[in-house]
């Protein structure tokens, strides 16, 4: 159950675009359409923008869309506001039933 | 609404006990599968366990299997986790997050504010 591998950190300007990867294994990310991202600002709990893959939540700004191609999942977002900086993290069931997480990454909108 | 509040953390000695609460409301409890997930300070999320809509099945992270032991009451609309042989390293904010519906491949969707347990001598 190792974790899944995200950039520790991302940074860009207002309005600029950003992709933030998350890589598994065919045991997770690969295997299952039931990835999932997490937007966390300090302090508060997480809360969720995409479930499987790319089915966003009815909050989810249309500027966020998120994508899968093998083994690694992607959350781009675009139009880059001041609100967006806080830590992504993307999640994947795993073949043995379990859940596993990336290790965040933290968006800086500089 | 959709409310989960989360009880029973507090400082506790390495290899001693504890079990948190998670209280929901706003929604059919019995219908979901529920999710307990941890934040040490300063660190990402980690995922520790999961437990169907019935309680029948559950399974859990590496790290805490053989330690920590998820369950529910449906009737009483509350999700635990008995965390037993605590470790320094399982101090965390621990939330628990209802999954979208009642399996366990459902990630979850709304969580609760989390309750810290700390671990010290």
């Amino acid at each position: 159950q190792s974790a899944l591998t995200q950039p520790a950190s991302v940074s860009a300007s207002p309005g600029q675009s950003i992709t933030i990867s998350c890589t598994g294994t065919s045991g997770d990310i690969g295997g299952f359409n039931y990835v999932s991202w997490y937007q966390q600002h300090p302090g508060k709990a997480p809360t969720l923008l995409f479930y499987d893959v790319n089915t966003r939540q009815p909050e989810t700004p249309h500027r966020f869309s998120a994508a899968k191609s093998g083994n690694t999942a992607s959350l781009i977002i675009s139009g880059l506001q001041t609100d967006d900086e806080a830590d992504y993290y993307c999640a994947s069931f795993t073949y043995v039933n379990t859940w596993v997480f990336g290790g965040g990454t933290k968006l800086t909108v500089l | 609404q959709v409310q989960l509040v989360e009880s029973g953390g507090g400082v506790v000695q390495p290899g001693k006990s504890l079990r948190l609460s998670c209280e929901a409301s706003g929604f059919i409890f019995s219908t979901y599968a529920m999710h307990w997930v941890r934040q040490a300070p300063g660190k990402g999320l980690q995922w520790v366990a999961v437990v169907s809509h019935d309680g029948d099945n559950e399974y859990y992270a590496d790290s805490v299997k053989g330690r920590f032991t998820i369950s529910r009451d449906n009737s009483k609309n509350t999700l635990y986790l008995q965390l037993d042989s605590l470790r320094g390293e399982d101090t965390a904010v621990y939330f628990c997050a209802r999954a979208r519906h009642l399996g366990v491949y459902y990630s979850g969707d709304y969580w609760g504010q989390g309750t810290l347990v700390t671990v010290s001598a």
